[in-house]
């Protein structure tokens, strides 16, 4: 498994303002994932970032609202820009695991970010 | 149609019980299938891969039909800390690592 390391663990926002959420992992992965969890509500995918290319998004997610950095290959952030109430949900990163095609299939997350925008 | 259903729940049961979840995915060409455990306010943990053959971990027991496109998890003797949402997970077709989850099953297990 991997270590993941996710900040800020939660934040309260004005609307209209952006918060960049971080995502470090203790080994070198080529895919690591966001995902947004409403209240309520399972896990949706937002986007796939993978180092060196741009970050693939999924529908109803735009780069201009969700912009996606993979500088390294332990290390992204997710930005959600100019936010607004509805923007008020929890974003986990996550990553494949390590080794083999079968571990690869499996994700480790992050303990999420709690963003709620007033 | 969702790619990946489950009944939410709640199934509130009492110690000691037997209870199944049941899941069923749209995507016929879908490989891989996991159980996922889901804590209150927690991230996401695997709790298991799903294999063709069926699989046992512990009181942990989940089984595939792929002829059907559904997948079961199976808990025995259930436990307090057995109590949390679990999530049906489906890995997307391709080689794009997408996963696809359903909305989760909540437990509640009562003393």
């Amino acid at each position: 498994s991997a270590v993941i390391s996710q900040k800020p663990s939660r934040d309260i926002c004005q609307r209209g303002t952006s918060l960049t959420i971080q995502c470090q992992v203790d080994s070198q992965v080529t895919m690591m994932f966001w995902y947004r969890q409403q209240p309520g509500q399972s896990l949706t995918l937002i986007a796939t970032a993978n180092q060196g290319s741009e970050a693939t998004y999924e529908s109803g997610f735009v780069i201009d609202k969700f912009p996606i950095s993979r500088p390294n290959l332990t290390f992204s952030t997710l930005t959600v820009s100019n936010m607004s109430p509805e923007d008020s949900s929890i974003y986990l990163c996550s990553v494949e695991g390590v080794g083999g095609p079968v571990a690869k299939n499996i994700q480790y997350f992050g303990a999420g970010t709690r963003l709620s925008v007033l | 149609r969702k790619e990946v259903e489950q009944d939410p729940g709640p199934f509130n049961v009492p110690e000691g019980a037997t209870v199944a979840f049941n899941c069923t995915y749209s995507n016929s060409a879908s490989q891989s299938f996991f159980w996922y455990r889901q804590d209150c306010r927690k991230e996401p943990k695997l709790l298991m891969s799903v294999y063709s053959s069926g699989n046992e971990d512990g009181r942990f027991t989940a089984q595939l039909n792929r002829a059907s496109q559904y997948i079961s998890l199976l808990i025995r003797d259930s436990k307090l800390s057995d109590s949390a949402t679990y999530l049906c997970v489906v890995l997307g077709s391709g080689n794009t690592g997408k996963l696809i989850f359903g909305q989760g099953t909540t437990l509640q297990v009562k003393p």
